[in-house]
């Protein structure tokens, strides 16, 4: 079964600086993955999806993530934080060969330094 | 409105009781789950409908915990004798394939 783990429970950077999330899952072929952003007191939105070709995929609010296979990885990326980025941010992997359910990871939240 | 809709927003139980939380998918879509988010335990995976087939069960907890879909659409997440580490926010999402389209959710308190 396809798994996802967020390495890292809490990040906190200055605003204006660059940003990673890290991802990494597990699975025995191209999963889907799926970056989504829960902020505070609000539901949970979708930031950007990878489901096939180009290996870097923009996303919203500026937000990018790269499918590096060979790592089993889908690292989150922005080059600047803004304050409002201070939220919980969720990976999550689908299994497309068996229409499978999604998984989520335990999720990351950033702070933000003024 | 054209989102997941879950009611309760909020239920306070006691201990002991059942409890049953509602979703209303998007109409249309074919694939609902549910999820439950505890403080540092991210969102687990509880049950997965996709259309026709067979419910994916494998992360209902015990089995005081039971979930049903009638013709399709409307899901019913049934939690009998409450214990207090069920308190959570239980998530509904809906999905016309992948893209999930999440629900804000029913904070469950067991007291």
């Amino acid at each position: 079964a396809q798994s996802v783990t967020q390495p890292d429970i809490h990040i906190t950077v200055s605003e204006g600086a660059s940003l990673e999330l890290r991802c990494n899952y597990s699975y025995g072929a191209t999963p889907y993955l799926f970056w989504y952003v829960q902020s505070p007191g609000q539901g949970l939105q979708l930031l950007l999806k990878y489901f096939s070709g180009d290996t870097l995929v923009q996303g919203i609010k500026g937000f990018e993530a790269e499918f590096k296979r060979s790592q089993s990885s889908f690292n989150l990326r922005k080059p600047s934080v803004h304050w409002s980025d201070a939220a919980e941010y969720f990976c999550a992997v689908g299994a497309p060969e068996r229409d499978d359910k999604i998984i989520f990871g335990k999720g990351t939240r950033l702070h933000i330094l003024p | 409105g054209a989102g997941v809709s879950q009611s309760p927003s909020n239920k306070v139980t006691e201990k002991g009781k059942d409890v049953e939380l509602r979703c209303d998918p998007i109409s249309g879509h074919t694939a609902l789950y549910w999820y439950r988010q505890s403080l540092g335990q991210g969102l687990e995976f509880l049950i997965y409908f996709q259309g026709n087939s067979a419910p994916d069960k494998s992360g209902l907890p015990s089995d005081r915990f039971s979930a049903e879909r009638t013709g399709g659409s409307v899901s019913t997440l049934t939690i009998q004798r409450t214990q207090q580490e069920d308190s959570a926010v239980y998530l509904c999402a809906s999905s016309p394939g992948t893209v999930l389209h999440f629900g804000n959710g029913t904070r469950l308190t067991v007291t």
